[in-house]
């Protein structure tokens, strides 16, 4: 079965902090990755997406995620945090050429000042 | 440019009542996606339309669910009659075809008493 995989539920950080966020997927396919991040009182938006080319990918607000198929792997990485980081973030897959998105079940991240 | 957006944002009713959210898309948008949240839990797709016809709805839970796309414009999803484990946040999703990434509206947080 089609499944995606997060693999902290909440994760707390000092301001500066790096951050790995892990997420893996189960697909029988090709799939499309993204990650989402939804600030508290607002709606889901995209941080970055990887559909093909280079593994590694730079999103919005200093975040980049790596691709390894290898390891059926997705993590989400920034350097330093910042207390406005905090929100919960969503990893999600898609089959190519599909519609269906399958989302994690979400990390939220508390960002301490 | 408009975004994603769901009426009402909050809605608590009793067990066996009626219930209808609405979604509008992004205009020019012919997919619509419709998801849930139930506490806690990883965002599940509900189903989808492309324009006015449903092309998958293999997410929803039972036949007290009913979702339609008048038009290929806006979107309705009626829970009839609701029953306390449908509680949960309702997101809508619109995307251009062929799909990128799916965007999302701020939510319809159900709660049913």
């Amino acid at each position: 079965a089609q499944s995606v995989s997060q693999h902290n539920h909440h994760v707390i950080l000092s301001e500066a902090a790096s951050l790995e966020l892990g997420c893996n997927y189960s697909y029988g396919g090709t799939v499309n990755l993204f990650w989402y991040v939804q600030y508290p009182g607002q709606h889901l938006q995209l941080l970055l997406k990887y559909f093909s080319g280079d593994p590694l990918v730079k999103g919005i607000k200093g975040f980049e995620a790596e691709f390894i198929k290898s390891k059926f792997s997705f993590n989400l990485r920034k350097p330093s945090v910042q207390w406005s980081d905090t929100a919960e973030y969503f990893c999600a897959a898609r089959i190519v050429g599909g519609f269906k998105t399958i989302f994690g079940a979400g990390t939220r991240l508390f960002v301490k000042a | 440019e408009a975004g994603v957006t769901q009426f009402p944002s909050h809605s608590v009713i009793e067990k066996g009542q009626t219930v209808t959210l609405r979604c509008d898309p992004i205009s020019g948008h012919d997919n619509l996606y419709w998801y849930r949240r139930v506490m806690g839990k990883e965002i599940k797709f509900l189903l989808h339309f492309v324009k006015e016809s449903k092309q998958d709805e293999s997410g929803m839970p039972n036949n007290r669910f009913l979702a339609e796309r008048t038009g290929g414009t806006y979107s309705t999803l009626k829970v009839q009659p609701a029953e306390l484990e449908d509680s949960g946040v309702y997101f809508c999703a619109s995307s251009q075809n062929p799909p990128t990434e799916a965007f999302f509206g701020q939510g319809t947080r159900l709660t049913v008493v």
